[in-house]
């Protein structure tokens, strides 16, 4: 899982590739999951949720799926594009709570 | 429908100084987050507010900073004295719920000198 203070961690994908970044979440009660995507100089925007009554869900060229067991989440994203290259942070919420973000993955797409 | 609006974009202030941010959430949503961004790092929570009201301030520095959501107008983030270690990207969130996707403001970098 991500730590506090440190730096990114970093995935390289060459176009055309597909893309899978992990996430550990923290909180076993945690029942609803997001994942954003940062671009640079920019606000983070939604790409997919998925709530604990599931294990996967599918979006345009993106996957997220869910195992509870280990608390792990991930983010899979189908033929990579350059525009893809952004940070990618996962957030989980507790009931009645706010989100808690990841520290994030940054990735990057080789033309 | 607007989306999530933070002025100033960008703020410049010397050390000592106040800095204020403003935050005017997405039409409907009456739940606002402040959140703190270095250079290379996460997003780190600050203070969760409904109108007139801070439900959750555990993020937020005990000394110098301050939040308030006003019956009318936008969320504010002060920041009193600033020092250089307060340089960093402050971002807002709003949501119609608790339990709903936050939607991000664009952010307000701050830089002190």
């Amino acid at each position: 899982g991500e730590s506090v203070g440190l730096h990114l961690p970093t995935l390289s994908v060459q176009e055309g590739d597909n893309s899978i970044i992990n996430c550990a979440y923290s909180n076993s009660a945690s029942d609803y999951f997001i994942w954003y995507k940062q671009e640079s100089g920019k606000g983070p925007q939604f790409i997919i949720d998925i709530r604990s009554n599931m294990d996967k869900r599918q979006g345009q060229r993106v996957t997220v799926l869910l195992n509870k067991t280990v608390k792990h989440l991930s983010l899979q994203i189908a033929a990579t594009q350059p525009g893809d290259s952004a940070v990618y942070f996962c957030a989980e919420n507790m009931p009645g709570n706010q989100f808690y973000f990841g520290t994030g993955t940054s990735l990057t797409v080789i033309p | 429908n607007a989306g999530v609006m933070q002025n100033p974009r960008h703020l410049v202030r010397r050390r000592g100084q106040e800095a204020r941010l403003r935050c005017s959430p997405m039409k409907g949503h009456s739940h606002v987050y402040w959140y703190r961004q270095l250079p290379e790092e996460g997003l780190k929570f600050m203070v969760y507010l409904q109108k007139e009201n801070i439900i959750d301030e555990s993020g937020m520095p005990k000394e110098r900073f301050s939040a308030e959501f006003p019956k009318e107008g936008p969320s504010i983030l002060r920041i009193q004295q600033v020092v250089r270690g307060d340089s960093a990207a402050y971002f807002c969130a709003s949501s119609p719920s608790v339990v709903n996707e936050q939607f991000f403001g664009p952010g307000t970098r701050l830089t002190v000198l």
